[in-house]
């Protein structure tokens, strides 16, 4: 069965410093991951996903992420974080192409808080 | 567009109350998903539609938990009766295809049983 894994439950990073989230998850068949963001009271809004292709993906708001799949990770990045970064961090993967997929696996979430 | 819409956004009940929860999915979706997210914890598939039929309701608590999706639109949740457990956030998320499209979701529905 898939699962992931977010390292961190909470995150404290002073604005302008760079920050990484730590994401793992497990699955015996090929994967899509995504980072999703939750600001306070609103819904899920997508950052980045990775389907194929380069292992570096690039998302909103100035994230990125790097799928490594030898250690099964898919790490998310900001170089510079703003107070407006402040949310719950979620990542998240999904059920094969090729199935009847869509299904989304979330992690626990990961609290970023920026202090000025 | 239009996104996801979910109502009512709060709801407070006592246990044993029944309730429902309504959510119209962006125009065209064929795929409509429920999830429930319980207070520091990630959001967990409770259904899945692919237009109006079932895909994956293997999470839903079949005893007091159903769902329907009316014309492969519109789609309600409800809970009869509702637990203390029951206590979370019901997400409500569509998507153009069941396949690793992204998935919008809505505000969500608060409830809380008391």
């Amino acid at each position: 069965a898939q699962s992931v894994t977010q390292l961190d439950s909470q995150v404290p990073v002073f604005e302008e410093a760079p920050v990484e989230l730590r994401c793992n998850y497990s699955s015996s068949v090929s994967v899509y991951l995504f980072w999703y963001v939750q600001y306070p009271n609103q819904g899920l809004q997508l950052l980045l996903k990775y389907l194929s292709g380069s292992t570096l993906v690039k998302g909103i708001n100035g994230f990125e992420a790097e799928f490594n799949k030898s250690q099964t990770s898919f790490h998310l990045r900001k170089p510079s974080v703003h107070i407006s970064d402040t949310a719950e961090y979620f990542c998240a993967v999904a059920e094969g192409i090729y199935n009847q997929g869509g299904k989304l696996i979330f992690g626990q979430g990961t609290e970023l808080s920026v202090k000025p | 567009e239009a996104g996801v819409a979910q109502s009512p956004r709060y709801k407070i009940i006592e246990k044993r109350q029944s309730v429902a929860f309504w959510c119209n999915p962006i125009s065209g979706h064929a795929t409509l998903y429920w999830y429930q997210q319980i207070l520091g914890q990630g959001p967990k598939l409770l259904i899945q539609f692919q237009n109006n039929g079932v895909v994956d309701d293997s999470q839903l608590p079949k005893d007091r938990f159903s769902a329907e999706r009316l014309k492969g639109v519109d789609s309600t949740l409800k809970i009869q009766p509702a637990k203390l457990e029951d206590s979370a956030v019901y997400l409500c998320a569509s998507s153009f295809r069941a396949t690793a499209d992204e998935q919008f979701f809505g505000p969500g529905t608060r409830l809380t049983v008391l």
